[in-house]
């Protein structure tokens, strides 16, 4: 699976959206973006994913560049519980994509 | 809730004892798996089960022995662990489909670990 980069941490105010850039530069064709998160003590939470178009569903929303290089996890209105450490990977079709890896993430902070 | 239930959700153990983690799945996937997620270290991927089989062990030392006896129970005897073996193990749970497409995967809360 391709490497992803993202920043280590982020501030947001509670009520405003936060958007969290992901680098993937190496991402192959048939490889998706997915985007996890982990709040303390429990075990990651899926959010949302997509391989070239822009998806939104009820908890975020998620835009892929036209080269695929790069993503941005938008939550439109960020609450205290949004608080978490985030994760974007990259994961292959069939058994491939059973290899999923996680990197360092980017712990985001909402703040009152 | 989140449909992958693992059990307990914490353990103490000696480093002579033997333990045995449980995780259960409730939403009907074929293909399970159980990472390590240590202190201020990313989620470290140990063992994949396919349909009840073994496809994929990332270089897990032999004193974690995983065991998969049907596509929603997943189980890691440990035995003779050492200190740095302290951490949370997660169990996930999805469904590798047809044409190549995989659902996500589904985590459980994890088994706290610590080994004294």
């Amino acid at each position: 699976d391709a490497k992803t980069t993202q920043p280590p941490s982020m501030d947001c105010a509670e009520g405003r959206a936060a958007n969290l850039p992901c680098n993937h530069s190496t991402i192959s064709g048939n490889e998706y973006v997915y985007w996890y998160r982990q709040i303390h003590s429990q075990g990651p939470q899926y959010i949302i994913h997509g391989l070239k178009n822009n998806e939104t569903n009820e908890m975020a929303s998620l835009i892929i560049t036209e080269d695929r290089k790069s993503s941005t996890l938008i939550l439109p209105h960020a609450t205290l519980r949004d608080t978490a450490v985030y994760y974007c990977i990259v994961r292959g079709q069939g058994r491939a994509g059973n290899m999923l890896t996680f990197g360092g993430g980017t712990r985001l902070m909402v703040k009152p | 809730e989140t449909g992958v239930t693992q059990t307990p959700r914490h353990l103490v153990m000696g480093m002579t004892n033997k333990k045995s983690l449980k995780c259960e799945q409730h939403l009907g996937h074929n293909a399970m798996y159980w990472y390590k997620q240590s202190a201020k270290k990313p989620l470290e991927l140990m063992f994949v089960y396919n349909f009840k089989e073994q496809t994929e062990n990332n270089s897990v030392p032999s004193r974690f022995s995983p065991e998969c006896p049907n596509s929603s129970h997943l189980f890691l005897h440990l035995h003779t662990l050492q200190p740095e073996d302290s951490a949370l193990y997660l169990c996930a749970s999805s469904q590798e489909g047809g044409r190549g497409y995989n659902s996500p995967l589904h985590f459980g809360n994890g088994t706290r670990l610590t080994v004294t």
